[in-house]
Formats: C-alpha cells, sequence, structure tokens
C-alpha cells in the first residue's frame, strides 16, 4: 500500500512569512496526526482529527498555527505568520483506528523540515 | 503533565551485543504503547505496538515488553547489528491524547 505522502520535502522562509504543508494519509485511514519536531526531541503532538473532526489540538499554537482536513482525507497544515523557533521537521501521520480502537498504529510520513530565516 | 521519558538518551554498543533501551510514562489509562525507530531525516519507522492489556510483543530479534503498574516499558535488541543504528522512540497513546519520548541514539560499531 501507498505511505503517507507529505509536501513539500523542504522549505525555507523568512520569519513573519506565511507557509502551508500538504499530507495524504494512508487510504482509508480515518484519524490523521501532524507533529512538530524540533532537532534532538521527540515528535509534539500538534493535532490528531478524526474523520474531519478534532479530537486534540491542545498543544497547537492557535494564534499562529491552523490546520484543516476538509473532506476527511488529505490535511493542510497553515503556519502565520512563521517564528524562528518554528524551525523544525513536520511530520504527518495516520491510523487505521478511530477513538476506542486502540491496536491501530501509527503510520508516518517522511516530513517536512522548515528553516526560517 | 503527562510526561514520557527515554533513558538512556544515547548508547554506543558492538555489534553482536543485546542492549535493553527503556520507556517510562506516567499515564496512567493508556490504549498502546509504540516504538519507532528513525533513521536521520526520514520519519518513523513502526516496530512494535503493546496494547495495554498485553505484556510484551516480539519482531524478529526485537522484543518489546509493557508494565503498566510501573509505568514502563523496555525494548529488547538481540545480537546488534551496524544497521540498528538509528533514534527509537516510545509513544503512548492515551485517551485523546499521543505521547513521545525525546529518544535513545543507538550507534552499532562494527
Amino acid at each position: 500500500e501507498a505511505g503517507v505522502a507529505q509536501s513539500p520535502r523542504y522549505k525555507i522562509i523568512e520569519k513573519r512569512q506565511s507557509v502551508a504543508f500538504w499530507c495524504n494519509p494512508i487510504s482509508g485511514h480515518a484519524t490523521l496526526y501532524w507533529y512538530q519536531q524540533i532537532l534532538g526531541q521527540g515528535p509534539k503532538l500538534l493535532i490528531q482529527f478524526q474523520n474531519n473532526g478534532v479530537v486534540d489540538d491542545s498543544q497547537l499554537p492557535k494564534d499562529r498555527f491552523s490546520a484543516e482536513r476538509l473532506k476527511g482525507v488529505d490535511s493542510t497544515l497553515k503556519i502565520q505568520p512563521a517564528k524562528l523557533e518554528d524551525s523544525a521537521v513536520y511530520l504527518c501521520a495516520s491510523s487505521l483506528g478511530v477513538l476506542g480502537q486502540s491496536h491501530q498504529p501509527q503510520h508516518f510520513g517522511d516530513g517536512t523540515r522548515l528553516s526560517i530565516l | 503533565k503527562q510526561e514520557v521519558t527515554q533513558i538512556p538518551a544515547a548508547l554506543s554498543v558492538p555489534e553482536g551485543e543485546n542492549l535493553v533501551l527503556n520507556c517510562s510514562f506516567t499515564d496512567s489509562a493508556i490504549y498502546n504503547l509504540q516504538w519507532f525507530r528513525q533513521d536521520p531525516g526520514k520519519g518513523l519507522t513502526s516496530l512494535l505496538l503493546i496494547q495495554s492489556s498485553q505484556r510484551e510483543q516480539t519482531s524478529g530479534r526485537l522484543n518489546a515488553s509493557l508494565d503498566k503498574s510501573s509505568g514502563r516499558s523496555t525494548l529488547y535488541i538481540a545480537a546488534s547489528q551496524p544497521g540498528d543504528s538509528a533514534t527509537y522512540l516510545c509513544a503512548v497513546r492515551a485517551p485523546l491524547r499521543v505521547r513521545f519520548g525525546a529518544g535513545t541514539r543507538l550507534t552499532v560499531k562494527p
């Protein structure tokens, strides 16, 4: 099966600019996750969708970050305006299960590496 | 605040050694715990997933255990190989939460 697709692979922008990332999960996967991974740290969950609804966005900096999954399939994550501390790899993951189906693993894309100048 | 801690942060071993990586967590009610490997510049590859009702899972040279009462999981790698060199991360899934540890960077020397 095709894996989780993310684009772009790399992005370099100046602070205060805007940027958007795209993710296409594995076909049929109901749950989609966006993570931020700063160098040397583990991934931090930003937002979790179940179909097109938000399950958890408690760690999403909502003043500058937004995400949507309008049709319950692919998703976009936007940062506006970007700050220097947003430099990180942004990972998208998907899993087959919905809430209550705890046995389904997460599958990750290769991520988008964002550098803020 | 729910925490996931991995010890050690880095580990270097000669080829052929058996080794253990540790993951501890504070969540008292978890759905499952998943172990991943991450190669430089890459996403995460799932290794093993242990459900909250299970005690261990095995895949090839890898064995993962889970002790919910003490909030600990271990990843055992038998007969390590240079190709095992990577960062190993554990992730705890609890109701409406997913938390990762910072990882253990493993180097296996030929």
